[in-house]
């Protein structure tokens, strides 16, 4: 298994242009979720999905979409990139919400100038 | 709201020797698991070990052991034997027990420097 998988790892966006974080999980699971971490900051929950088709918004969710087509792949979109949003952004999955661990990614760093 | 505090942003200890790392919370449930995480500088989220709020016996992992005081609402990890790898930011992380209760609630990490 390759676990949870993110594109790219490293990003530069200018300020206003858009992109999409990739993130894909082979576990199986049903749970997925988005962080970010800042410095001095422990991560912080973006964006999340119970299933396939049904996501749900975190503690910063602003400026951020989400989308669950599949069980597989939740990807992260930034609509109009800030400065602000300049981060490190882990991908996470875990087999159910009752206290199973979270799988992370290797992350993506992303500068927006 | 839950919060995690750990009070400790920088600690070091001798190569061999212990070391323990402090993490306090706030909740109002009486249900909930608590982790610690080891984030390297590879930057790689790496689960180091779990608590259920339940169990009153701590949780112990080969040299990785807490010190789970549930009514103080604290949650220390203690090191022994302390090697090179394991220099790296450590996060406490909470999260409430229960169907629906997903959320990952870390706190600010300690920064743990292995002396040789």
């Amino acid at each position: 298994n390759a676990g949870v998988t993110q594109t790219p790892k490293f990003q530069v966006l200018k300020t206003g242009q858009s992109m999409t974080l990739q993130c894909a999980q082979d576990m199986n699971h049903e749970y997925m979720s988005w962080y970010r971490q800042d410095p001095g900051m422990g991560l912080r929950l973006i964006h999340y999905s119970v299933g396939a088709g049904i996501t749900d918004q975190g503690e910063v969710p602003n400026g951020y979409n989400v989308s669950r087509s599949t069980t597989e792949d939740f990807p992260l979109r930034l609509l109009s990139a800030a400065p602000s949003q300049t981060s490190v952004y882990f991908c996470a999955s875990s087999y159910s919400d009752l206290g199973y661990e979270q799988y992370f990614g290797p992350g993506t760093r992303l500068t927006v100038t | 709201a839950q919060t995690v505090t750990q009070s400790q942003p920088e600690m070091s200890v001798q190569e061999a020797e212990t070391v323990t790392l402090s993490c306090t919370y706030d909740t109002s449930e009486s249900d909930y698991y608590l982790f610690w995480y080891k984030q390297p500088p590879s930057r790689q989220m790496i689960l180091v070990i779990r608590q259920e709020a339940y169990k009153q016996q701590n949780a112990t992992e080969n040299r990785f052991s807490v010190n789970f005081q549930k009514a103080a609402k604290s949650f220390s990890l203690k090191i022994s034997d302390s090697q090179l790898g394991d220099a790296a930011m450590y996060f406490c992380a909470y999260r409430h027990s229960g169907a629906g209760s997903y959320q990952l609630t870390f706190g600010k990490g300690t920064k743990l420097s292995v002396i040789p």
